[in-house]
């Protein structure tokens, strides 16, 4: 399985647009990148899936450069309630073992 | 559409206690996962199902965690005896059969063993 590295934390105000990276060296041929945002009491929740290039949906972008070693997620003009802890994840679709880290800890200041 | 249901939401044992959870996953939903997120940590697959069948267990402690998903739908996650290491939220999720598989989460049952 592919092993991900995300920054711990990062800090943000409202209306910026954050982009948290995503390290995945060893992404393998038929590996999908998927992200998840967690806010604190809750389960995490799907944001995003790509293979390459670019994925947007109403929430965030997902950027794929063509070697897929790395992917950044974006989140357009964030706000106080986009503050939580955001996982990437890597593998294949269908039915593989997926592995969660530490994520990153997004904090949105006033 | 209903979501993951969990129950009990908190739960409050003593070590050497036994407790168990329940999930009901979303209708439909042939694969169900259970996750153990200690405070600070991502969360920790201990089990998949797919249907009734276990796709993975690997970090499962078994000689104290036990699993079973029940005619493919409903599952339970039984924990006996506890010790004060789990201490955690338990967390179901479940995912449809087709592409992109993501992950519904229940809201997680805190468990914490004094």
């Amino acid at each position: 399985l592919a092993k991900t590295t995300q920054p711990i934390s990062m800090d943000s105000y409202e209306g910026q647009e954050v982009n948290i990276t995503c390290s995945h060296n060893n992404i393998a041929t038929n590996d999908y990148i998927t992200w998840y945002q967690q806010f604190p009491s809750q389960g995490p929740r799907f944001i995003i899936q790509g293979y390459k290039t670019k994925v947007t949906n109403e929430v965030a972008s997902l950027f794929i450069p063509a070697d897929r070693k790395s992917s950044t997620l974006s989140l357009p003009r964030v706000s106080l309630s986009d503050t939580a802890v955001y996982y990437c994840l890597v593998g294949p679709g269908g039915s593989y073992i997926p592995t969660f880290g530490r994520g990153t800890s997004l904090i949105v200041h006033p | 559409e209903a979501g993951v249901a969990q129950s009990p939401r908190y739960k409050i044992i003593e070590k050497r206690q036994s407790v168990a959870f329940w999930c009901n996953p979303i209708s439909g939903h042939a694969t169900l996962y259970w996750y153990q997120q200690i405070l600070g940590q991502g969360p920790k697959l201990l089990i998949q199902f797919q249907n009734n069948g276990v796709v993975d267990d690997s970090q499962l402690p078994k000689d104290r965690f036990s699993a079973e998903r029940l005619k493919g739908v409903d599952s339970t996650l039984k924990i006996q005896p506890a010790k004060l290491e789990d201490s955690a939220v338990y967390l179901c999720a479940s995912s449809p059969p087709g592409p992109p598989y993501e992950q519904y989460f229940g809201p997680g049952t805190r468990l914490t063993v004094t």
